[in-house]
């Protein structure tokens, strides 16, 4: 299989708190990008990091990348109830042709109030 | 604007029967993709379509034709459904540039289970 591994597979926090989630993959890529998945409903993107880049920054999101080690990571600050839902890492690879993306097996965050 | 609509939302099948999933989007996306997303696996591809009239085949191919006679539409087939195929189908398009780092836009799902 091609695809990412994301750890943990699941991670159960209080409310305030931060959460940081990990992701593996196994090629070259052109970007990296994250998604969240509410239960019951499709996946919303948050985040794109390109291969080039080494931390980026979206409200309460930092996303960082390490290319040598293949490897990303999702930390959402101070977090909300709101915030309970999966979250999943893509990547797109280097040099494809179409934007084919490989989706990683999620982590399932449970805020608590 | 209401994005990627998938229809229906929910259908039990028997073996061997076959049916046909509907996707379509407002956003005048030139790309669009069908996936299965089973428990522990993500979202796997299933084929895509870089434009009207173009299908490809992606990591899961078997089991399922697509056909993309409009721009707007992206219909996902099976032709003899078979207990494997259960899964949730998720349909997503997205807008090409030559960097390719446009999000791909999701829609609710269609839950399938086969009999």
């Amino acid at each position: 299989s091609q695809q990412g591994e994301e750890d943990p597979q699941a991670l159960s926090i209080q409310e305030g708190e931060n959460a940081t989630m990990n992701c593996s993959y196994k090629t070259s890529i052109n970007n990296l990008q994250w998604y969240r998945q509410n239960s019951g409903r499709g996946l919303v993107h948050l985040i794109l990091i390109r291969s080039n880049e080494r931390e980026k920054h979206s409200g309460r999101l930092r996303v960082t990348l390490d290319t040598s080690k293949k490897s990303s990571s999702l930390l959402i600050t101070a977090s909300r109830a709101a915030d309970t839902a999966s979250y999943f890492c893509a990547t797109l690879e280097k040099g494809g042709a179409t934007n084919k993306l490989i989706f990683g097996t999620g982590t399932l965050l449970a805020v608590q109030p | 604007n209401a994005g990627v609509t998938q229809t229906p939302k929910f259908r039990v099948l028997k073996t061997g029967q076959s049916m046909t999933l509907l996707c379509a989007q407002d956003m005048n996306h030139e790309y669009m993709y069908w996936y299965r997303q089973d428990p522990g696996m993500g979202l796997r591809l299933i084929h895509y379509s870089v434009g009207e009239g173009t299908t490809a085949k992606g990591e899961v191919p078997d089991g399922y034709n697509v056909s993309r006679l409009k721009k707007q539409n992206f219909l996902l087939g099976l032709e003899s459904a078979a207990p494997s195929q259960t899964s949730v189908y998720f349909c997503a398009s997205s807008w090409v540039q030559g960097n390719f780092d446009q999000p791909q836009h999701f829609g609710d799902g269609t839950r399938l289970s086969i009999l």
